[in-house]
């Protein structure tokens, strides 16, 4: 059984970076692709980008300026980083697995979920 | 504002059925045959019910059907349950450069 974990902050300051880390068990972070997805308080989803097991990441064209995804094998974990953080970035954040039918925008298998609020 | 436009509430009794309709464009729902439905139950991640239109992942019950017809796409339940009441969302393949798009999402209630 895939379970995924998200750990990091719950409060971030405005313009700081807001680093997220996920970790899997139950399968190869190595394999399939990673996702991030976020929901907003109104629950809105929004994809933010995955990293696939050639660690070749894809981000959404609408925050590529400010996010860095990245895989760290050796612990079986995946990340993310977001820069510039404003209040429009308050939502729960999700780590998820694509591949589902081996396609990358088909999530199967999702962490719980992390609060993540920006605020002075 | 979401890409996928989907009705906000819908409801039902149980024993009834509901189709939740999620409209896009030619460049994500009409242009790709690749539309998914994911429910999500309060505090709880999304999960796939319905992929690629029309297919269910293995476990989930075929009380749950999808269909498309030009720029929108539809989930229909059948045989409401009272555990069906949760919150839908849409999902479509947008290509290589957006990816996927979203629905707004819908909320069922099951009366």
């Amino acid at each position: 059984q895939v379970q995924l974990q998200e750990s990091g902050p719950g409060l971030v300051k405005p313009w700081e970076t807001l680093s997220l880390t996920c970790t899997a068990s139950g399968d190869s972070i190595g394999s399939s692709y990673w996702s991030w997805i976020r929901q907003f308080p109104g629950k809105r989803l929004e994809w933010i980008g995955y990293i696939d097991y050639s660690r070749r990441p894809i981000y959404n064209p609408s925050l590529n300026s400010r996010v860095t995804i990245s895989i760290d094998t050796s612990k079986n974990q995946f990340s993310l980083n977001l820069s510039s953080m404003t209040d429009a970035d308050t939502a729960v954040y999700f780590c998820a697995r694509g591949g589902y039918s081996h396609r990358p925008d088909l999530w199967d298998y999702w962490g719980q979920g992390a609060l993540v609020t920006v605020s002075p | 504002q979401p890409a996928l436009t989907q009705p906000r509430s819908m409801s039902g009794s149980p024993g009834q059925s509901v189709t939740i309709s999620c409209t896009g464009t030619s460049s994500d729902v009409g242009g790709y045959n690749y539309v998914s439905w994911y429910q999500q139950h309060p505090g709880k991640a999304p999960k796939l019910i319905i992929y690629d239109v029309t297919q269910r992942p293995s476990g989930v019950p075929d009380r749950f059907s999808g269909s498309k017809s030009d720029n929108t796409a539809s989930l229909t339940i059948s045989g409401l349950l009272a555990e069906d009441e949760a919150d839908y969302f849409c999902c479509s393949y947008a290509g290589t450069y957006l990816f996927v798009v979203f629905g707004g999402g819908t909320k069922l209630t099951v009366l």
